[in-house]
This record gives structure tokens, sequence and C-alpha cells, in this order.
């Protein structure tokens, strides 16, 4: 079985500050790890994703995130927030093996002010 | 351009009148999925397909049916909606799940009244 909880459904953070949505995962298998984004009225897209290769991952439009084994957790940061960044975040897992699904997170909105 | 089509974006139906919503993918993915989006809830999984006529449920499967006679093509059916099925719905396709990224369509919404 997988899990993931984002631990904050929403976020506020002034333009130019850092940014960090909060997420831990529980897994069976060795998982493999995404953050997408959904813009308003839009699909979703993706940042960046983790599949066991180097820890830290950099993703699109300057996020980043730190698969941290020890703590299960796939943290979502970026050094400073711009108004383009208000959206809605969600952390997602997919298992290996057997596992047939993606598992999405409640989803985290971040609201950029000026 | 690779791309997963959503049809229609936007719906409004009575209860009890049977629907289709299309998902056409031209990425030849193997794995393709519906999701519904509600506030709050985050998107819990409807159906999968893991390649042609090999359908599974997901999490909330109730209401809900699919059929995956071709590869590109994955349609959602409701036979007789109820206004509980009122949601934001999404189609996704992959290559497979290990690692590889998903790709959404535009997204349907849909209303029962």
């Amino acid at each position: 079985a997988q899990s993931v909880t984002q631990l904050d459904s929403h976020v506020s953070v002034s333009e130019g500050t850092p940014v960090l949505l909060r997420c831990n995962y529980s897994s069976s298998y060795s998982p493999s790890l995404f953050w997408y984004v959904q813009h308003p009225n839009k699909g979703l897209q993706l940042l960046l994703k983790y599949t066991s290769a180097a820890t830290l991952v950099k993703g699109i439009n300057g996020f980043e995130a730190e698969f941290k084994k020890s703590e299960t957790s796939f943290h979502l940061t970026k050094p400073s927030a711009h108004m383009s960044d208000a959206a809605e975040y969600f952390c997602v897992v997919s298992g290996t093996g057997t596992a047939s699904k993606l598992t999405f997170g409640t989803g985290t909105r971040l609201q950029v002010t000026l | 351009e690779a791309q997963v089509t959503q049809n229609p974006r936007y719906l409004i139906t009575v209860t009890g009148k049977k629907l289709t919503v299309t998902c056409s993918q031209n990425m030849n993915h193997e794995y393709m999925s519906w999701y519904r989006q509600d506030p709050g809830l985050g998107l819990r999984q409807i159906y999968y397909s893991m390649n042609v006529e090999v359908t599974d449920k997901g999490d909330v499967p109730e209401g809900y049916k699919v059929s995956r006679k071709e590869k590109r093509n994955f349609p959602l059916i409701l036979e007789s909606p109820s206004p509980n099925q009122t949601s934001l719905y999404f189609c996704a396709s992959a290559r497979d799940l290990i690692g590889t990224e998903a790709f959404f369509g535009q997204g349907t919404r849909l209303t029962v009244v």
C-alpha cells in the first residue's frame, strides 16, 4: 500500500521569499515520487520527479525537492517565489512491481502576495 | 505534439442520462487512467488500464464504466449519472508506472443536476 500526506492545505508567501511545500509518503516498494502543479482551469504539469537516482532533484521554474528516506519526506522548495507560482501543488507517489496507480496527496494551494 | 485530449471540457447533464467522456492519447502509452478531483480530496483514481482489453477498478469506481478497445482511447462512461458525480475529471496516460511521467488531459468539468 502507498499513501501521501501533504502537511499544509494552504501556504501563503510574499513574492521574493522562499517557498516550502511539505510532503510525506508511505510506500511498500521503492517509490517514485513526483510533484505536479495545477494552475487555475488547467491540467496538471510535471514539476519534477525522483526515481532513485540523485536525492536532490531539480525541476522546472526553479523548483527543487529532496528525497529523504529516513524521514519519508519529499518536500518541494524554491528560493524565491514569483507571482506566477500561485497554483495548487500535488505530491504524488507511484510504486514499482505490482503497484498500478499514482497516489495523490490532497494538494497544497500556494498563494503569493506582493 | 504529445498530448492527452479529453472531450468535452464542460458538461451539464441531468440525473440518469447516460454520458461518455472521451480520452485519447497520441504517445502510444500502455497505461491510462481516470481520476476525479474534488475540493480537499486531491485526485482519486476511478479506473485504470494497463493495456488494451485490460482494465481494473481504482479507489472510487462505483457508478462508472470504462473500456479499452484500442491503445489510444479510454472513454469514461456514466450509465446513470447522479449529483454526487459532479466533479472535475482528468484522464492520464503514461508509458509505465516505474518513474515515468504521467501526462494529463485538460480536464472535464461535469455537473449533474
